[in-house]
C-alpha cells in the first residue's frame, strides 16, 4: 500500500524548534518530488516547500523561508522538515505529499500532489 | 504570487442535485489546475489534474474544464459522501504552488 506517515509534531514555544518526519513505503520515494503543505486551524490549505527526487532542487514559501528547512533520505524513505524560529502563526497540521506527474500522453503532463500523509499537529505556544 | 479566488465559499445543495464550484486564477495558468477534497479530519485526496482529468478512482460524478483562469469543478449528483470542502491549486507558477481558499460544500 502506498502510503505517507508523519511524525515529529508537538507543543513548542515561540523561538523554538522542532523537526517533522515523514516516512514512505509502497512506491521507489527516490523517484518522487515531495513536499510539505499545512493548514491552520479552520483555515485553508498552504504550500510549505519542496524538494525535487535527489535533493537539487529545493524551494520555500516566504512565509518559511530562511527558518523552515527541508531536506530527505532516499536510503531510508523518509523527507525531514527542520523548523526553527517557530511563531504562532505556524501553528498548523503539517501534511507531506508526493507530486507526481500524471497524464496518459507525453504532450499532456501534469503535476499534482496524489498521495497525502495524515498530517502532525504543531502547535507554537507559550 | 498567483492568487487563486474559489467562490462561493460555502455551497448548500441538496443530495441528488448538481453542484458547480468556481475557481478563478489571478493570471493564466493554463491547464495546470488541481482539485483537492478534503473531509473533516483527513488529508485531502486529489480528484482532478490537468483541470479536467480525473485522478485514479474518481467517481465519473465529478468533472472538471476551464483552463487560462477560469475553472469549474461539477459534482453531477451529489452523494452525501461528496460534503466536504473543495480547493483549487495552481502549479503553472512551479514551484511556488498556491491554493485557493476553499469551498465548503453543505447539505441543504
Amino acid at each position: 500500500e502506498v502510503q505517507l506517515v508523519e511524525s515529529g509534531g508537538g507543543l513548542v514555544k515561540p523561538g523554538g524548534s522542532l523537526r517533522l518526519s515523514c516516512a514512505a513505503s509502497g512506491f521507489t520515494f527516490s523517484s518522487y518530488s515531495m513536499n510539505w503543505v499545512r493548514q491552520a486551524p479552520g483555515k485553508g490549505l498552504e504550500w510549505v516547500s519542496s524538494i525535487s527526487s535527489s535533493s537539487s532542487y529545493i524551494y520555500y514559501a516566504d512565509s518559511v523561508k530562511g527558518r523552515f528547512t527541508i531536506s530527505r533520505d532516499n536510503a531510508k524513505n523518509s523527507l525531514y522538515l527542520q523548523m526553527n524560529s517557530l511563531r504562532a502563526e505556524d501553528t498548523a497540521v503539517y501534511y507531506c505529499a508526493r507530486e507526481s506527474r500524471l497524464g496518459v500522453v507525453p504532450a499532456a503532463m501534469y503535476d499534482a500532489f496524489d498521495i497525502w500523509g495524515q498530517g502532525t499537529m504543531v502547535t507554537v505556544s507559550s | 504570487e498567483i492568487v487563486m479566488t474559489q467562490s462561493p465559499a460555502t455551497l448548500s445543495v441538496s443530495p441528488g442535485e448538481r453542484a458547480t464550484l468556481s475557481c478563478r486564477a489571478s493570471q493564466s495558468v493554463s491547464s495546470n489546475l488541481a482539485w483537492y477534497q478534503q473531509k473533516p479530519g483527513q488529508a485531502p485526496r486529489l480528484l482532478i489534474y490537468g483541470a479536467s482529468t480525473r485522478a485514479t478512482g474518481i467517481p465519473a460524478r465529478f468533472s472538471g474544464s476551464g483552463s487560462g483562469t477560469e475553472f469549474t469543478l461539477t459534482i453531477s449528483s451529489l452523494q452525501s459522501e461528496d460534503f466536504a470542502v473543495y480547493y483549487c491549486q495552481q502549479y503553472n507558477n512551479w514551484p511556488l504552488y498556491t491554493f485557493g481558499q476553499g469551498t465548503k460544500l453543505e447539505i441543504k
